[in-house]
């Protein structure tokens, strides 16, 4: 079965970096899309960023872009999500997501299908 | 930015009883809408894509509907499991956006 763990979430102060990764297994990796969405708590769901099948293709919601790189690694099956000069309005938990159809369908997969459990992020001095 | 309206904010049924949540979309969203429900503490699951196909394995108690603008979310007979949030997402340009949800919650 399909499995995504994310990891590398923490407590980080303003203005620094923070990296997470999300493990993929139970699925052809290099054939989806992966998506990155996020909650703050006690909010909705904001998508953030999609990476294509092969890397070839990012997009990113405005207020993330220039501060946070999408990037995956296919011999690996991972997934990371660089995130650089943080703010408290980034603090949230972090799911990774598959795309619901493969890239060779659509480029960024349509729907989120699974997620991860997610990865707490607190931007906090 | 498309922005997708849910309403009600809380439903408040009881089980057995029919759902009917709905999404509106600033502008045209096509056919490209889904809905997903989160439980407490866990994450999202995909029920509906492109307004009308269930997920893999999804009940059929769980139906889409509608077009353009307006979306609609039944649940056609309540069970326990069902008490959740919904949202509703669209693909029809970027950024991908989610309404802000509605809470089906036990009477």
């Amino acid at each position: 079965q399909v499995q995504l763990v994310e990891s590398g979430g923490g407590v980080v102060q303003p203005g620094r970096s923070l990296r997470l990764s999300c493990a993929a297994s139970g699925f052809t990796f290099s054939d989806y899309a992966m998506h990155w969405v996020r909650q703050a708590p006690g909010k909705g769901l904001e998508w953030v960023a999609v990476i294509s099948h092969d890397g070839s293709n990012e997009k990113y919601v405005d207020s993330v872009k220039g501060r946070f790189t999408i990037s995956r690694d296919n011999s690996q099956n991972t997934l990371s999500l660089q995130m650089n000069s943080l703010r408290g309005e980034d603090t949230a938990v972090y799911y990774c997501a598959k795309g619901h159809v493969p890239s060779a369908t659509n480029w960024y997969g349509n729907w989120f299908d699974p997620w991860g459990q997610g990865s707490l992020v607190t931007v906090s001095s | 930015e498309i922005v997708l309206t849910q309403s009600p904010a809380t439903l408040s049924l009881s089980p057995g009883d029919r759902a009917t949540l709905s999404c509106r979309a600033s502008q045209s969203v096509s056919s490209y809408l889904g809905w997903y429900q989160q439980k407490p503490g866990q994450a999202p699951r995909l029920l509906i894509y492109d307004v009308s196909n269930r997920a893999t394995g999804i009940p059929g108690r769980f139906s889409g509907s509608g077009s353009g603008t307006d979306f609609t979310l039944t649940i056609s007979s309540l069970e326990t499991e069902d008490f959740a949030v919904y949202y509703c997402q669209h693909r029809a340009n970027w950024p991908l956006t989610f309404g802000g949800g509605t809470k089906v919650e036990i009477k």
